[in-house]
């Protein structure tokens, strides 16, 4: 079984300044992993995705996230936060079988602060 | 394109009716998962429909069931509701090819009140 760890609920920062938030993994074959931001009353929007090649993956918004399978970690980062990132922040873990499926973390709010 | 669509956006049922909720994916996916999502549990995959069959299920009783249809319209209905039913239901779209299967792509969900 696959699962994931969100550290936390909720990260403060303050505007410009660096954001990590962490994400652990565990899964018994090489997984698909993914970040996905939601907004107050929306629905999920992938950030980013990582299957195979690189494993510095580059996101929208300026996000980006990398995997470390050492640490069977994929933490999403942002040089410098914006107001407008202030949103509940998802990591989701499935594998390439033909009946995987998405398996998320709790998710983490993240605030920006002015 | 057009995203995702949901409908209804809200509904509030009483313990003991039935549910039926709505999604229309993008045009050309052919496959749609269905996501419950509420402050204690959170995400959790309720199922998944590829061509009008089911290919995946998540663990959750049977008053849970859904159904795809040729036009790959998917709709999931919850019988004998619960007040523990209460949740924000998402749907989500995706090719459905290898490799980019799991690129899902989320509706606005339809918030379910149980009272």
């Amino acid at each position: 079984a696959q699962s994931v760890t969100q550290l936390g609920s909720h990260v403060s920062v303050s505007e410009g300044a660096l954001v990590l938030l962490r994400c652990n993994y565990s899964s018994s074959v090489p997984p698909y992993l993914f970040w996905y931001v939601q907004y107050p009353n929306q629905g999920l929007q992938l950030l980013l995705k990582y299957t195979t090649g690189a494993t510095l993956v580059k996101g929208i918004n300026g996000f980006e996230a990398e995997f470390k399978k050492s640490e069977t970690s994929f933490h999403l980062t942002k040089p410098s936060a914006h107001m407008s990132d202030a949103a509940e922040y998802f990591c989701a873990v499935s594998d390439a079988g033909a009946n995987s499926k998405l398996t998320f973390g709790k998710g983490i709010t993240l605030s920006v602060r002015p | 394109k057009a995203g995702v669509t949901q409908t209804p956006r809200y509904l509030i049922k009483t313990r003991g009716q039935q549910v039926t909720l709505s999604c229309s994916p993008i045009s050309g996916h052919r496959s749609v998962s269905w996501y419950q999502q509420t402050p204690g549990q959170g995400l959790q995959f309720l199922f998944e429909y590829f061509s009008e069959t089911q290919r995946n299920k998540g663990n959750f009783p049977g008053r849970f069931s859904g159904r795809q249809f040729s036009n790959s319209r998917s709709e999931m209905n919850v019988s004998t509701l619960e007040l523990g039913d209460s949740a924000l239901y998402l749907c989500a779209s995706s090719p459905g090819g290898a490799g980019l299967r799991y690129e899902q792509y989320f509706g606005p969900g339809t918030r379910l009140t149980v009272t």
